[in-house]
């Protein structure tokens, strides 16, 4: 299993632009998640998912916007780039059954707006 | 507003000793505490989930323990490695209904830098 990917690893984005962050898992979970990591600060949840079709809002959503298709697919979509939106992007997934079940972080994507 | 907070910020030991990382929090109503270890330029990867009735849970050479009642927990990495740099995060879970996305309150990490 490749567990969680994510693509791409870095861009650059001028102030404005859109883009899309891609995350598939091959987990089978019905759980996928959104968070963004800023130096200093502990992990943010952007959206979440708890299965194909449903999504939902997160403590820091405003700017960005997701859709789940499929179970194995949660993309994030930046519409209007902004300088707050420069951060590392993690995409996270669980089985959800249960509150115990850990999370599968991808490796991140490092995104700059300039 | 529920908060988890770790101390140090960071620390560097020798190769070889051992280490003790705390994690206060304040989250309410609690599910479950978790500890993940993040490489630089990787994502985490969990070490450890406690729920309340558990007071210590071992990984290899990770030991976590859980004080429920004053809400500490803390990480001992035993006989440290080179590859034990890295930073550890404490999560806390708050309890929502079944069947929907737990709540994480994510500490800002301790950095670990072990050296020769």
């Amino acid at each position: 299993n490749a567990g969680v990917t994510q693509t791409p690893k870095f861009r650059i984005l001028k102030i404005g632009q859109s883009m899309t962050l891609q995350c598939t898992q091959d987990m089978n979970h019905n759980y996928m998640y959104w968070y963004r990591q800023d130096p200093g600060m502990g992990l943010k949840l952007i959206y979440y998912s708890v299965g194909a079709g449903i999504t939902d809002k997160g403590e820091v959503p405003n700017g960005y916007n997701v859709s789940r298709s499929t179970t194995e697919d949660f993309p994030l979509r930046l519409e209007l780039a902004a300088p707050s939106q420069t951060s590392v992007y993690f995409c996270a997934s669980t089985v959800g059954q249960g509150d115990n079940s850990p999370l599968h972080f991808g490796n991140g994507t490092r995104l700059t707006v300039t | 507003k529920n908060q988890v907070e770790q101390s140090p910020q960071s620390l560097i030991i020798l190769e070889g000793k051992n280490c003790t990382l705390q994690c206060n929090y304040t989250v309410s109503p609690f599910s479950n505490l978790r500890w993940y270890k993040q490489d630089t330029g990787r994502g985490p990867v969990s070490l450890t989930i406690m729920t309340f009735s558990e007071n210590t849970k071992s990984n290899g050479r990770y030991t976590a323990t859980l004080d429920a009642d004053t809400k500490q927990s803390s990480l001992h990495i035993t006989a440290s490695q080179l590859s034990d740099s890295a930073s550890y995060i404490c999560v806390v879970s708050e309890f929502i209904n079944t069947g929907t996305a737990s709540k994480l309150t994510f500490g800002t990490g301790t950095r670990l830098q072990v050296t020769l």
